[in-house]
């Protein structure tokens, strides 16, 4: 029933490790998202995809890679994970800019 | 350019009394939409208002937009302890490449 759900929830890896969240969302939305916040519970936006195209990529490292399968789909990649990576990640989704966004309940990833 | 930025920080108020929060923008947006987050979980929707809207309501919660301002405010009314949790705005625009950005939230604890 989730509607955006995100694996896995805890990620705890050492650094230079590559790593990858899923998330799904079933609300048949068109538009999904990827943010990062920080500690200071700051929210910013990393990714955007449409319909599995990319159509906004924030100031992101290029160690970060999002993959859209189908639109249903947006999964995360990173490379060469660092400590100042560690942070709790985001997936969220919406329809046009008619509705709000639904999120995911994060992954909390903490590099060691 | 950042949007969605809430104000106070931080607020503190006793059970029982109303907790305002403001969010200011920065450029035209279709609507604006209010989140809560509680400690450890991702973000649920609580309202979304739309540009050509001044007020809304749901339950216990009042959000006002001031579209010549950049401005909007959610109320809570007769605050419970459960309504400990950060509050965060976000708004929408048009066009694919619109960013979608929140701000830091506000902290807001009830006190039982």
């Amino acid at each position: 029933d989730t509607a955006v759900s995100q694996t896995p929830k805890y990620l705890v890896t050492q650094m230079g490790n590559d790593k990858s969240i899923k998330c799904e969302q079933n609300l048949g939305h068109d538009t999904m998202y990827w943010y990062k916040q920080d500690s200071k519970k700051f929210l910013k936006i990393m990714f955007s995809y449409n319909n599995k195209e990319l159509i906004i990529n924030e100031t992101v490292p290029n160690r970060f890679s999002p993959k859209s399968p189908d639109k249903a789909h947006l999964n995360l990649h990173i490379n060469s994970l660092e400590l100042g990576d560690s942070a709790v990640y985001f997936c969220a989704s919406s329809q046009g800019g008619n509705g709000g966004y639904t999120f995911g309940s994060g992954t909390r990833l903490t590099v060691v | 350019s950042q949007q969605g930025e809430e104000d106070p920080q931080a607020l503190s108020i006793q059970e029982g009394e109303n907790a305002t929060m403001n969010c200011s923008y920065k450029t035209s947006i279709n609507n604006l939409q209010w989140y809560r987050q509680n400690s450890g979980r991702g973000l649920v929707h609580l309202i979304l208002i739309r540009s050509n809207e001044r007020e809304k309501h749901s339950g216990r919660l009042r959000v006002t937009l001031d579209t010549s301002k950049k401005s909007s405010s959610l109320l809570i009314t007769a605050s419970r302890a459960a309504d400990t949790a950060s509050y965060f705005c976000a708004t929408d625009g048009t066009g694919g490449s619109y960013i979608p950005t929140f701000g830091r939230g506000t902290s807001l604890i009830v006190h039982p």
